[in-house]
C-alpha cells in the first residue's frame, strides 16, 4: 500500500536553515503536503505542492519535489525557536480523499 | 481562513462509558469530514470518512460499532467512542474539506484535536 517515510528527528541552530526530507511510494500522488503540529495541538497546513511542480517557495519555506525519486523536502530558512514542532509530510492520490501521513519529523531549534 | 473546531479538547472518562467528540466547520460547509487517530510519537491514522447524510466509510481494522460517526449536518460530525477502554486513549483529530474552502488546493482543514484518556 501507500507509504510515507520521514526521519524522526532534526536539530538545528537558530538562524540556520532546516531541511526535512520525505519519501513516498505512491506514484499517483496528486498533492503533497507539509503540516506542522505544535504540542497538544492539531495540524496546521504549512504548504502544499501539486505533483506537476518541482518547486514552490512561500516566504521562508521552500518545497522541492523530485517526482522521479518520489522525494519531497521542506526547507525552512532562518529557522527560529518558534519553528520547533513536529512536521508531517502527507500525500493524497484520491483528490480530496484520505491523506497518508508520514510519522513526523520533530524539529528542535537551539540557540 | 477556514476554521475547524473540536470539542472537547480534553476528556477523561471511566472504562466502559461512552464519549462523544464533536467536529465543527465554523465558516464553511463540509460535505466530507475525516477522523484520525494519533498515538504518542506516531503519525495520524485515518479512521473513517464521514459523509453528510450518509453512512461513514471506515478504514480497514476500525470497528464501526466501536467508533460511531454521525454527520447530520454540513457543519457537524461527531465521533462517539462506545464502551471506552484504556487502549482507546489517544489523540483524535478531525479534518474537513469543502470545495469552497482552499479552492483548487485539495486542502483539508484540521481541528485542534481531542485528547481522550480512559481510566
Amino acid at each position: 500500500g501507500e507509504d510515507v517515510e520521514q526521519s524522526l528527528f532534526l536539530s538545528v541552530r537558530e538562524g540556520d536553515s532546516s531541511v526535512i526530507n520525505c519519501t513516498y511510494t505512491d506514484s499517483s500522488s496528486t498533492y503533497l503536503y507539509w503540516y506542522k503540529q505544535e504540542p497538544g495541538a492539531g495540524l496546521q497546513l504549512l504548504t502544499y505542492i501539486f505533483s506537476n511542480m518541482d518547486m514552490k517557495q512561500d516566504q521562508r519555506l521552500t518545497v522541492l519535489l523530485n517526482k522521479k525519486d518520489k522525494h519531497l523536502s521542506l526547507r525552512i530558512a532562518d529557522t527560529q525557536t518558534g519553528d520547533s514542532a513536529i512536521y508531517f509530510c502527507a500525500e493524497s492520490s484520491g483528490g480530496y480523499n484520505k491523506l497518508i501521513f508520514g510519522a513526523g519529523t520533530r524539529l528542535a531549534v537551539h540557540p | 481562513g477556514a476554521v475547524v473546531s473540536q470539542h472537547p479538547s480534553r476528556v477523561i472518562c471511566k472504562s466502559g462509558t461512552s464519549v462523544k467528540i464533536e467536529c465543527r466547520s465554523l465558516d464553511f460547509q463540509a460535505t466530507t469530514m475525516f477522523w484520525y487517530r494519533q498515538f504518542p510519537k506516531q503519525s495520524l491514522m485515518l479512521m473513517a470518512t464521514s459523509n453528510e447524510g450518509s453512512k461513514a466509510t471506515y478504514e480497514q481494522g476500525v470497528e464501526k460499532d466501536k467508533f460511531l460517526i454521525n454527520h447530520a449536518s454540513l457543519t457537524l460530525s461527531t465521533l462517539t467512542v462506545t464502551s471506552a477502554h484504556p487502549e482507546d486513549s489517544s489523540f483524535y483529530i478531525c479534518s474537513a474539506h469543502s470545495g469552497d474552502a482552499g479552492v483548487n488546493t485539495g486542502e483539508l482543514f484540521f481541528g485542534e484535536g481531542s485528547r481522550l484518556t480512559v481510566l
